[in-house]
């Protein structure tokens, strides 16, 4: 049972291009998490998805940043006209079911590296 | 504000010491979940611990230890016996039922180093 694939594992963009990260979910997951982790700092929360449907997008910048978990596919994580400080780790995390007893379980991160 | 606290930016132990990791968590929820994540320098997410807020008991698992006390708002980890490869940085965070889909928040993270 393979866990959460991300990919690519690390991404290199120029200022102004757009970045798109994706992430297959563990089989049976319907639910999907989308992380930030700027440099020296914690995780935070960016988004929440269930199949076809953004959840809570409270985390998200406002401009330039979307999501979208398809009905088939992974979800994708897209950001347009990059800066520099869009450079970050992004990682997304799949559970089963929404419960406050239900672990996420963590891909191993896209880093994203704006020039 | 910040609803996950870990005061201890970085730490440096020599081998074989005990080191204690600090969490201060706030919430107004009775039922919650508290976690333990390791990030080595190859960047994952490892899980370590969950732990939910009706259930005080320490937990140890082999040189791991967490101490969880509700009336201080703290989940303590504490690493006996500390191996180089514990060299890492550890987050402390919170679920709570308030969160939407339950998802996490993250303290800052310590950064532990370990040296021979």
């Amino acid at each position: 049972n393979a866990g959460v694939m991300q990919n690519p594992r690390h991404l290199v963009r120029r200022r102004g291009q757009e970045a798109r990260l994706r992430c297959s979910p563990m089989k049976g997951h319907s639910h999907v998490y989308w992380y930030r982790q700027l440099p020296e700092e914690g995780l935070k929360f960016m988004v929440y998805l269930q199949k076809e449907n953004i959840i809570d997008e409270s985390g998200m910048p406002k401009e330039r940043f979307s999501a979208e978990f398809p009905k088939e596919g992974p979800s994708i994580l897209r950001i347009q006209q990059v800066v520099r400080g869009d450079s970050a780790a992004y990682f997304c995390a799949s559970s089963p079911r929404v419960t406050l007893n239900t672990e996420a379980f963590f891909g191993q991160g896209t880093r994203l590296t704006v020039v | 504000a910040q609803k996950v606290t870990q005061a201890q930016t970085e730490i440096s132990v020599v081998e074989k010491e005990d080191v204690t990791l600090d969490c201060v968590y706030e919430t107004r929820d009775t039922t919650y979940y508290l976690f333990w994540y390791k990030q080595p320098p190859s960047g994952e997410l490892v899980f370590l611990i969950r732990r939910n807020s009706f259930d005080e008991q320490n937990e140890i698992s082999g040189r791991y230890s967490w101490n969880f006390q509700k009336s201080t708002s703290s989940f303590n980890f504490t690493i006996t016996a500390s191996q180089v490869v514990d060299s890492a940085v550890y987050f402390c965070a919170l679920s709570e039922s308030s969160n939407s889909g339950y998802a996490l928040n993250f303290g800052k993270g310590t950064s532990l180093l370990v040296t021979p």
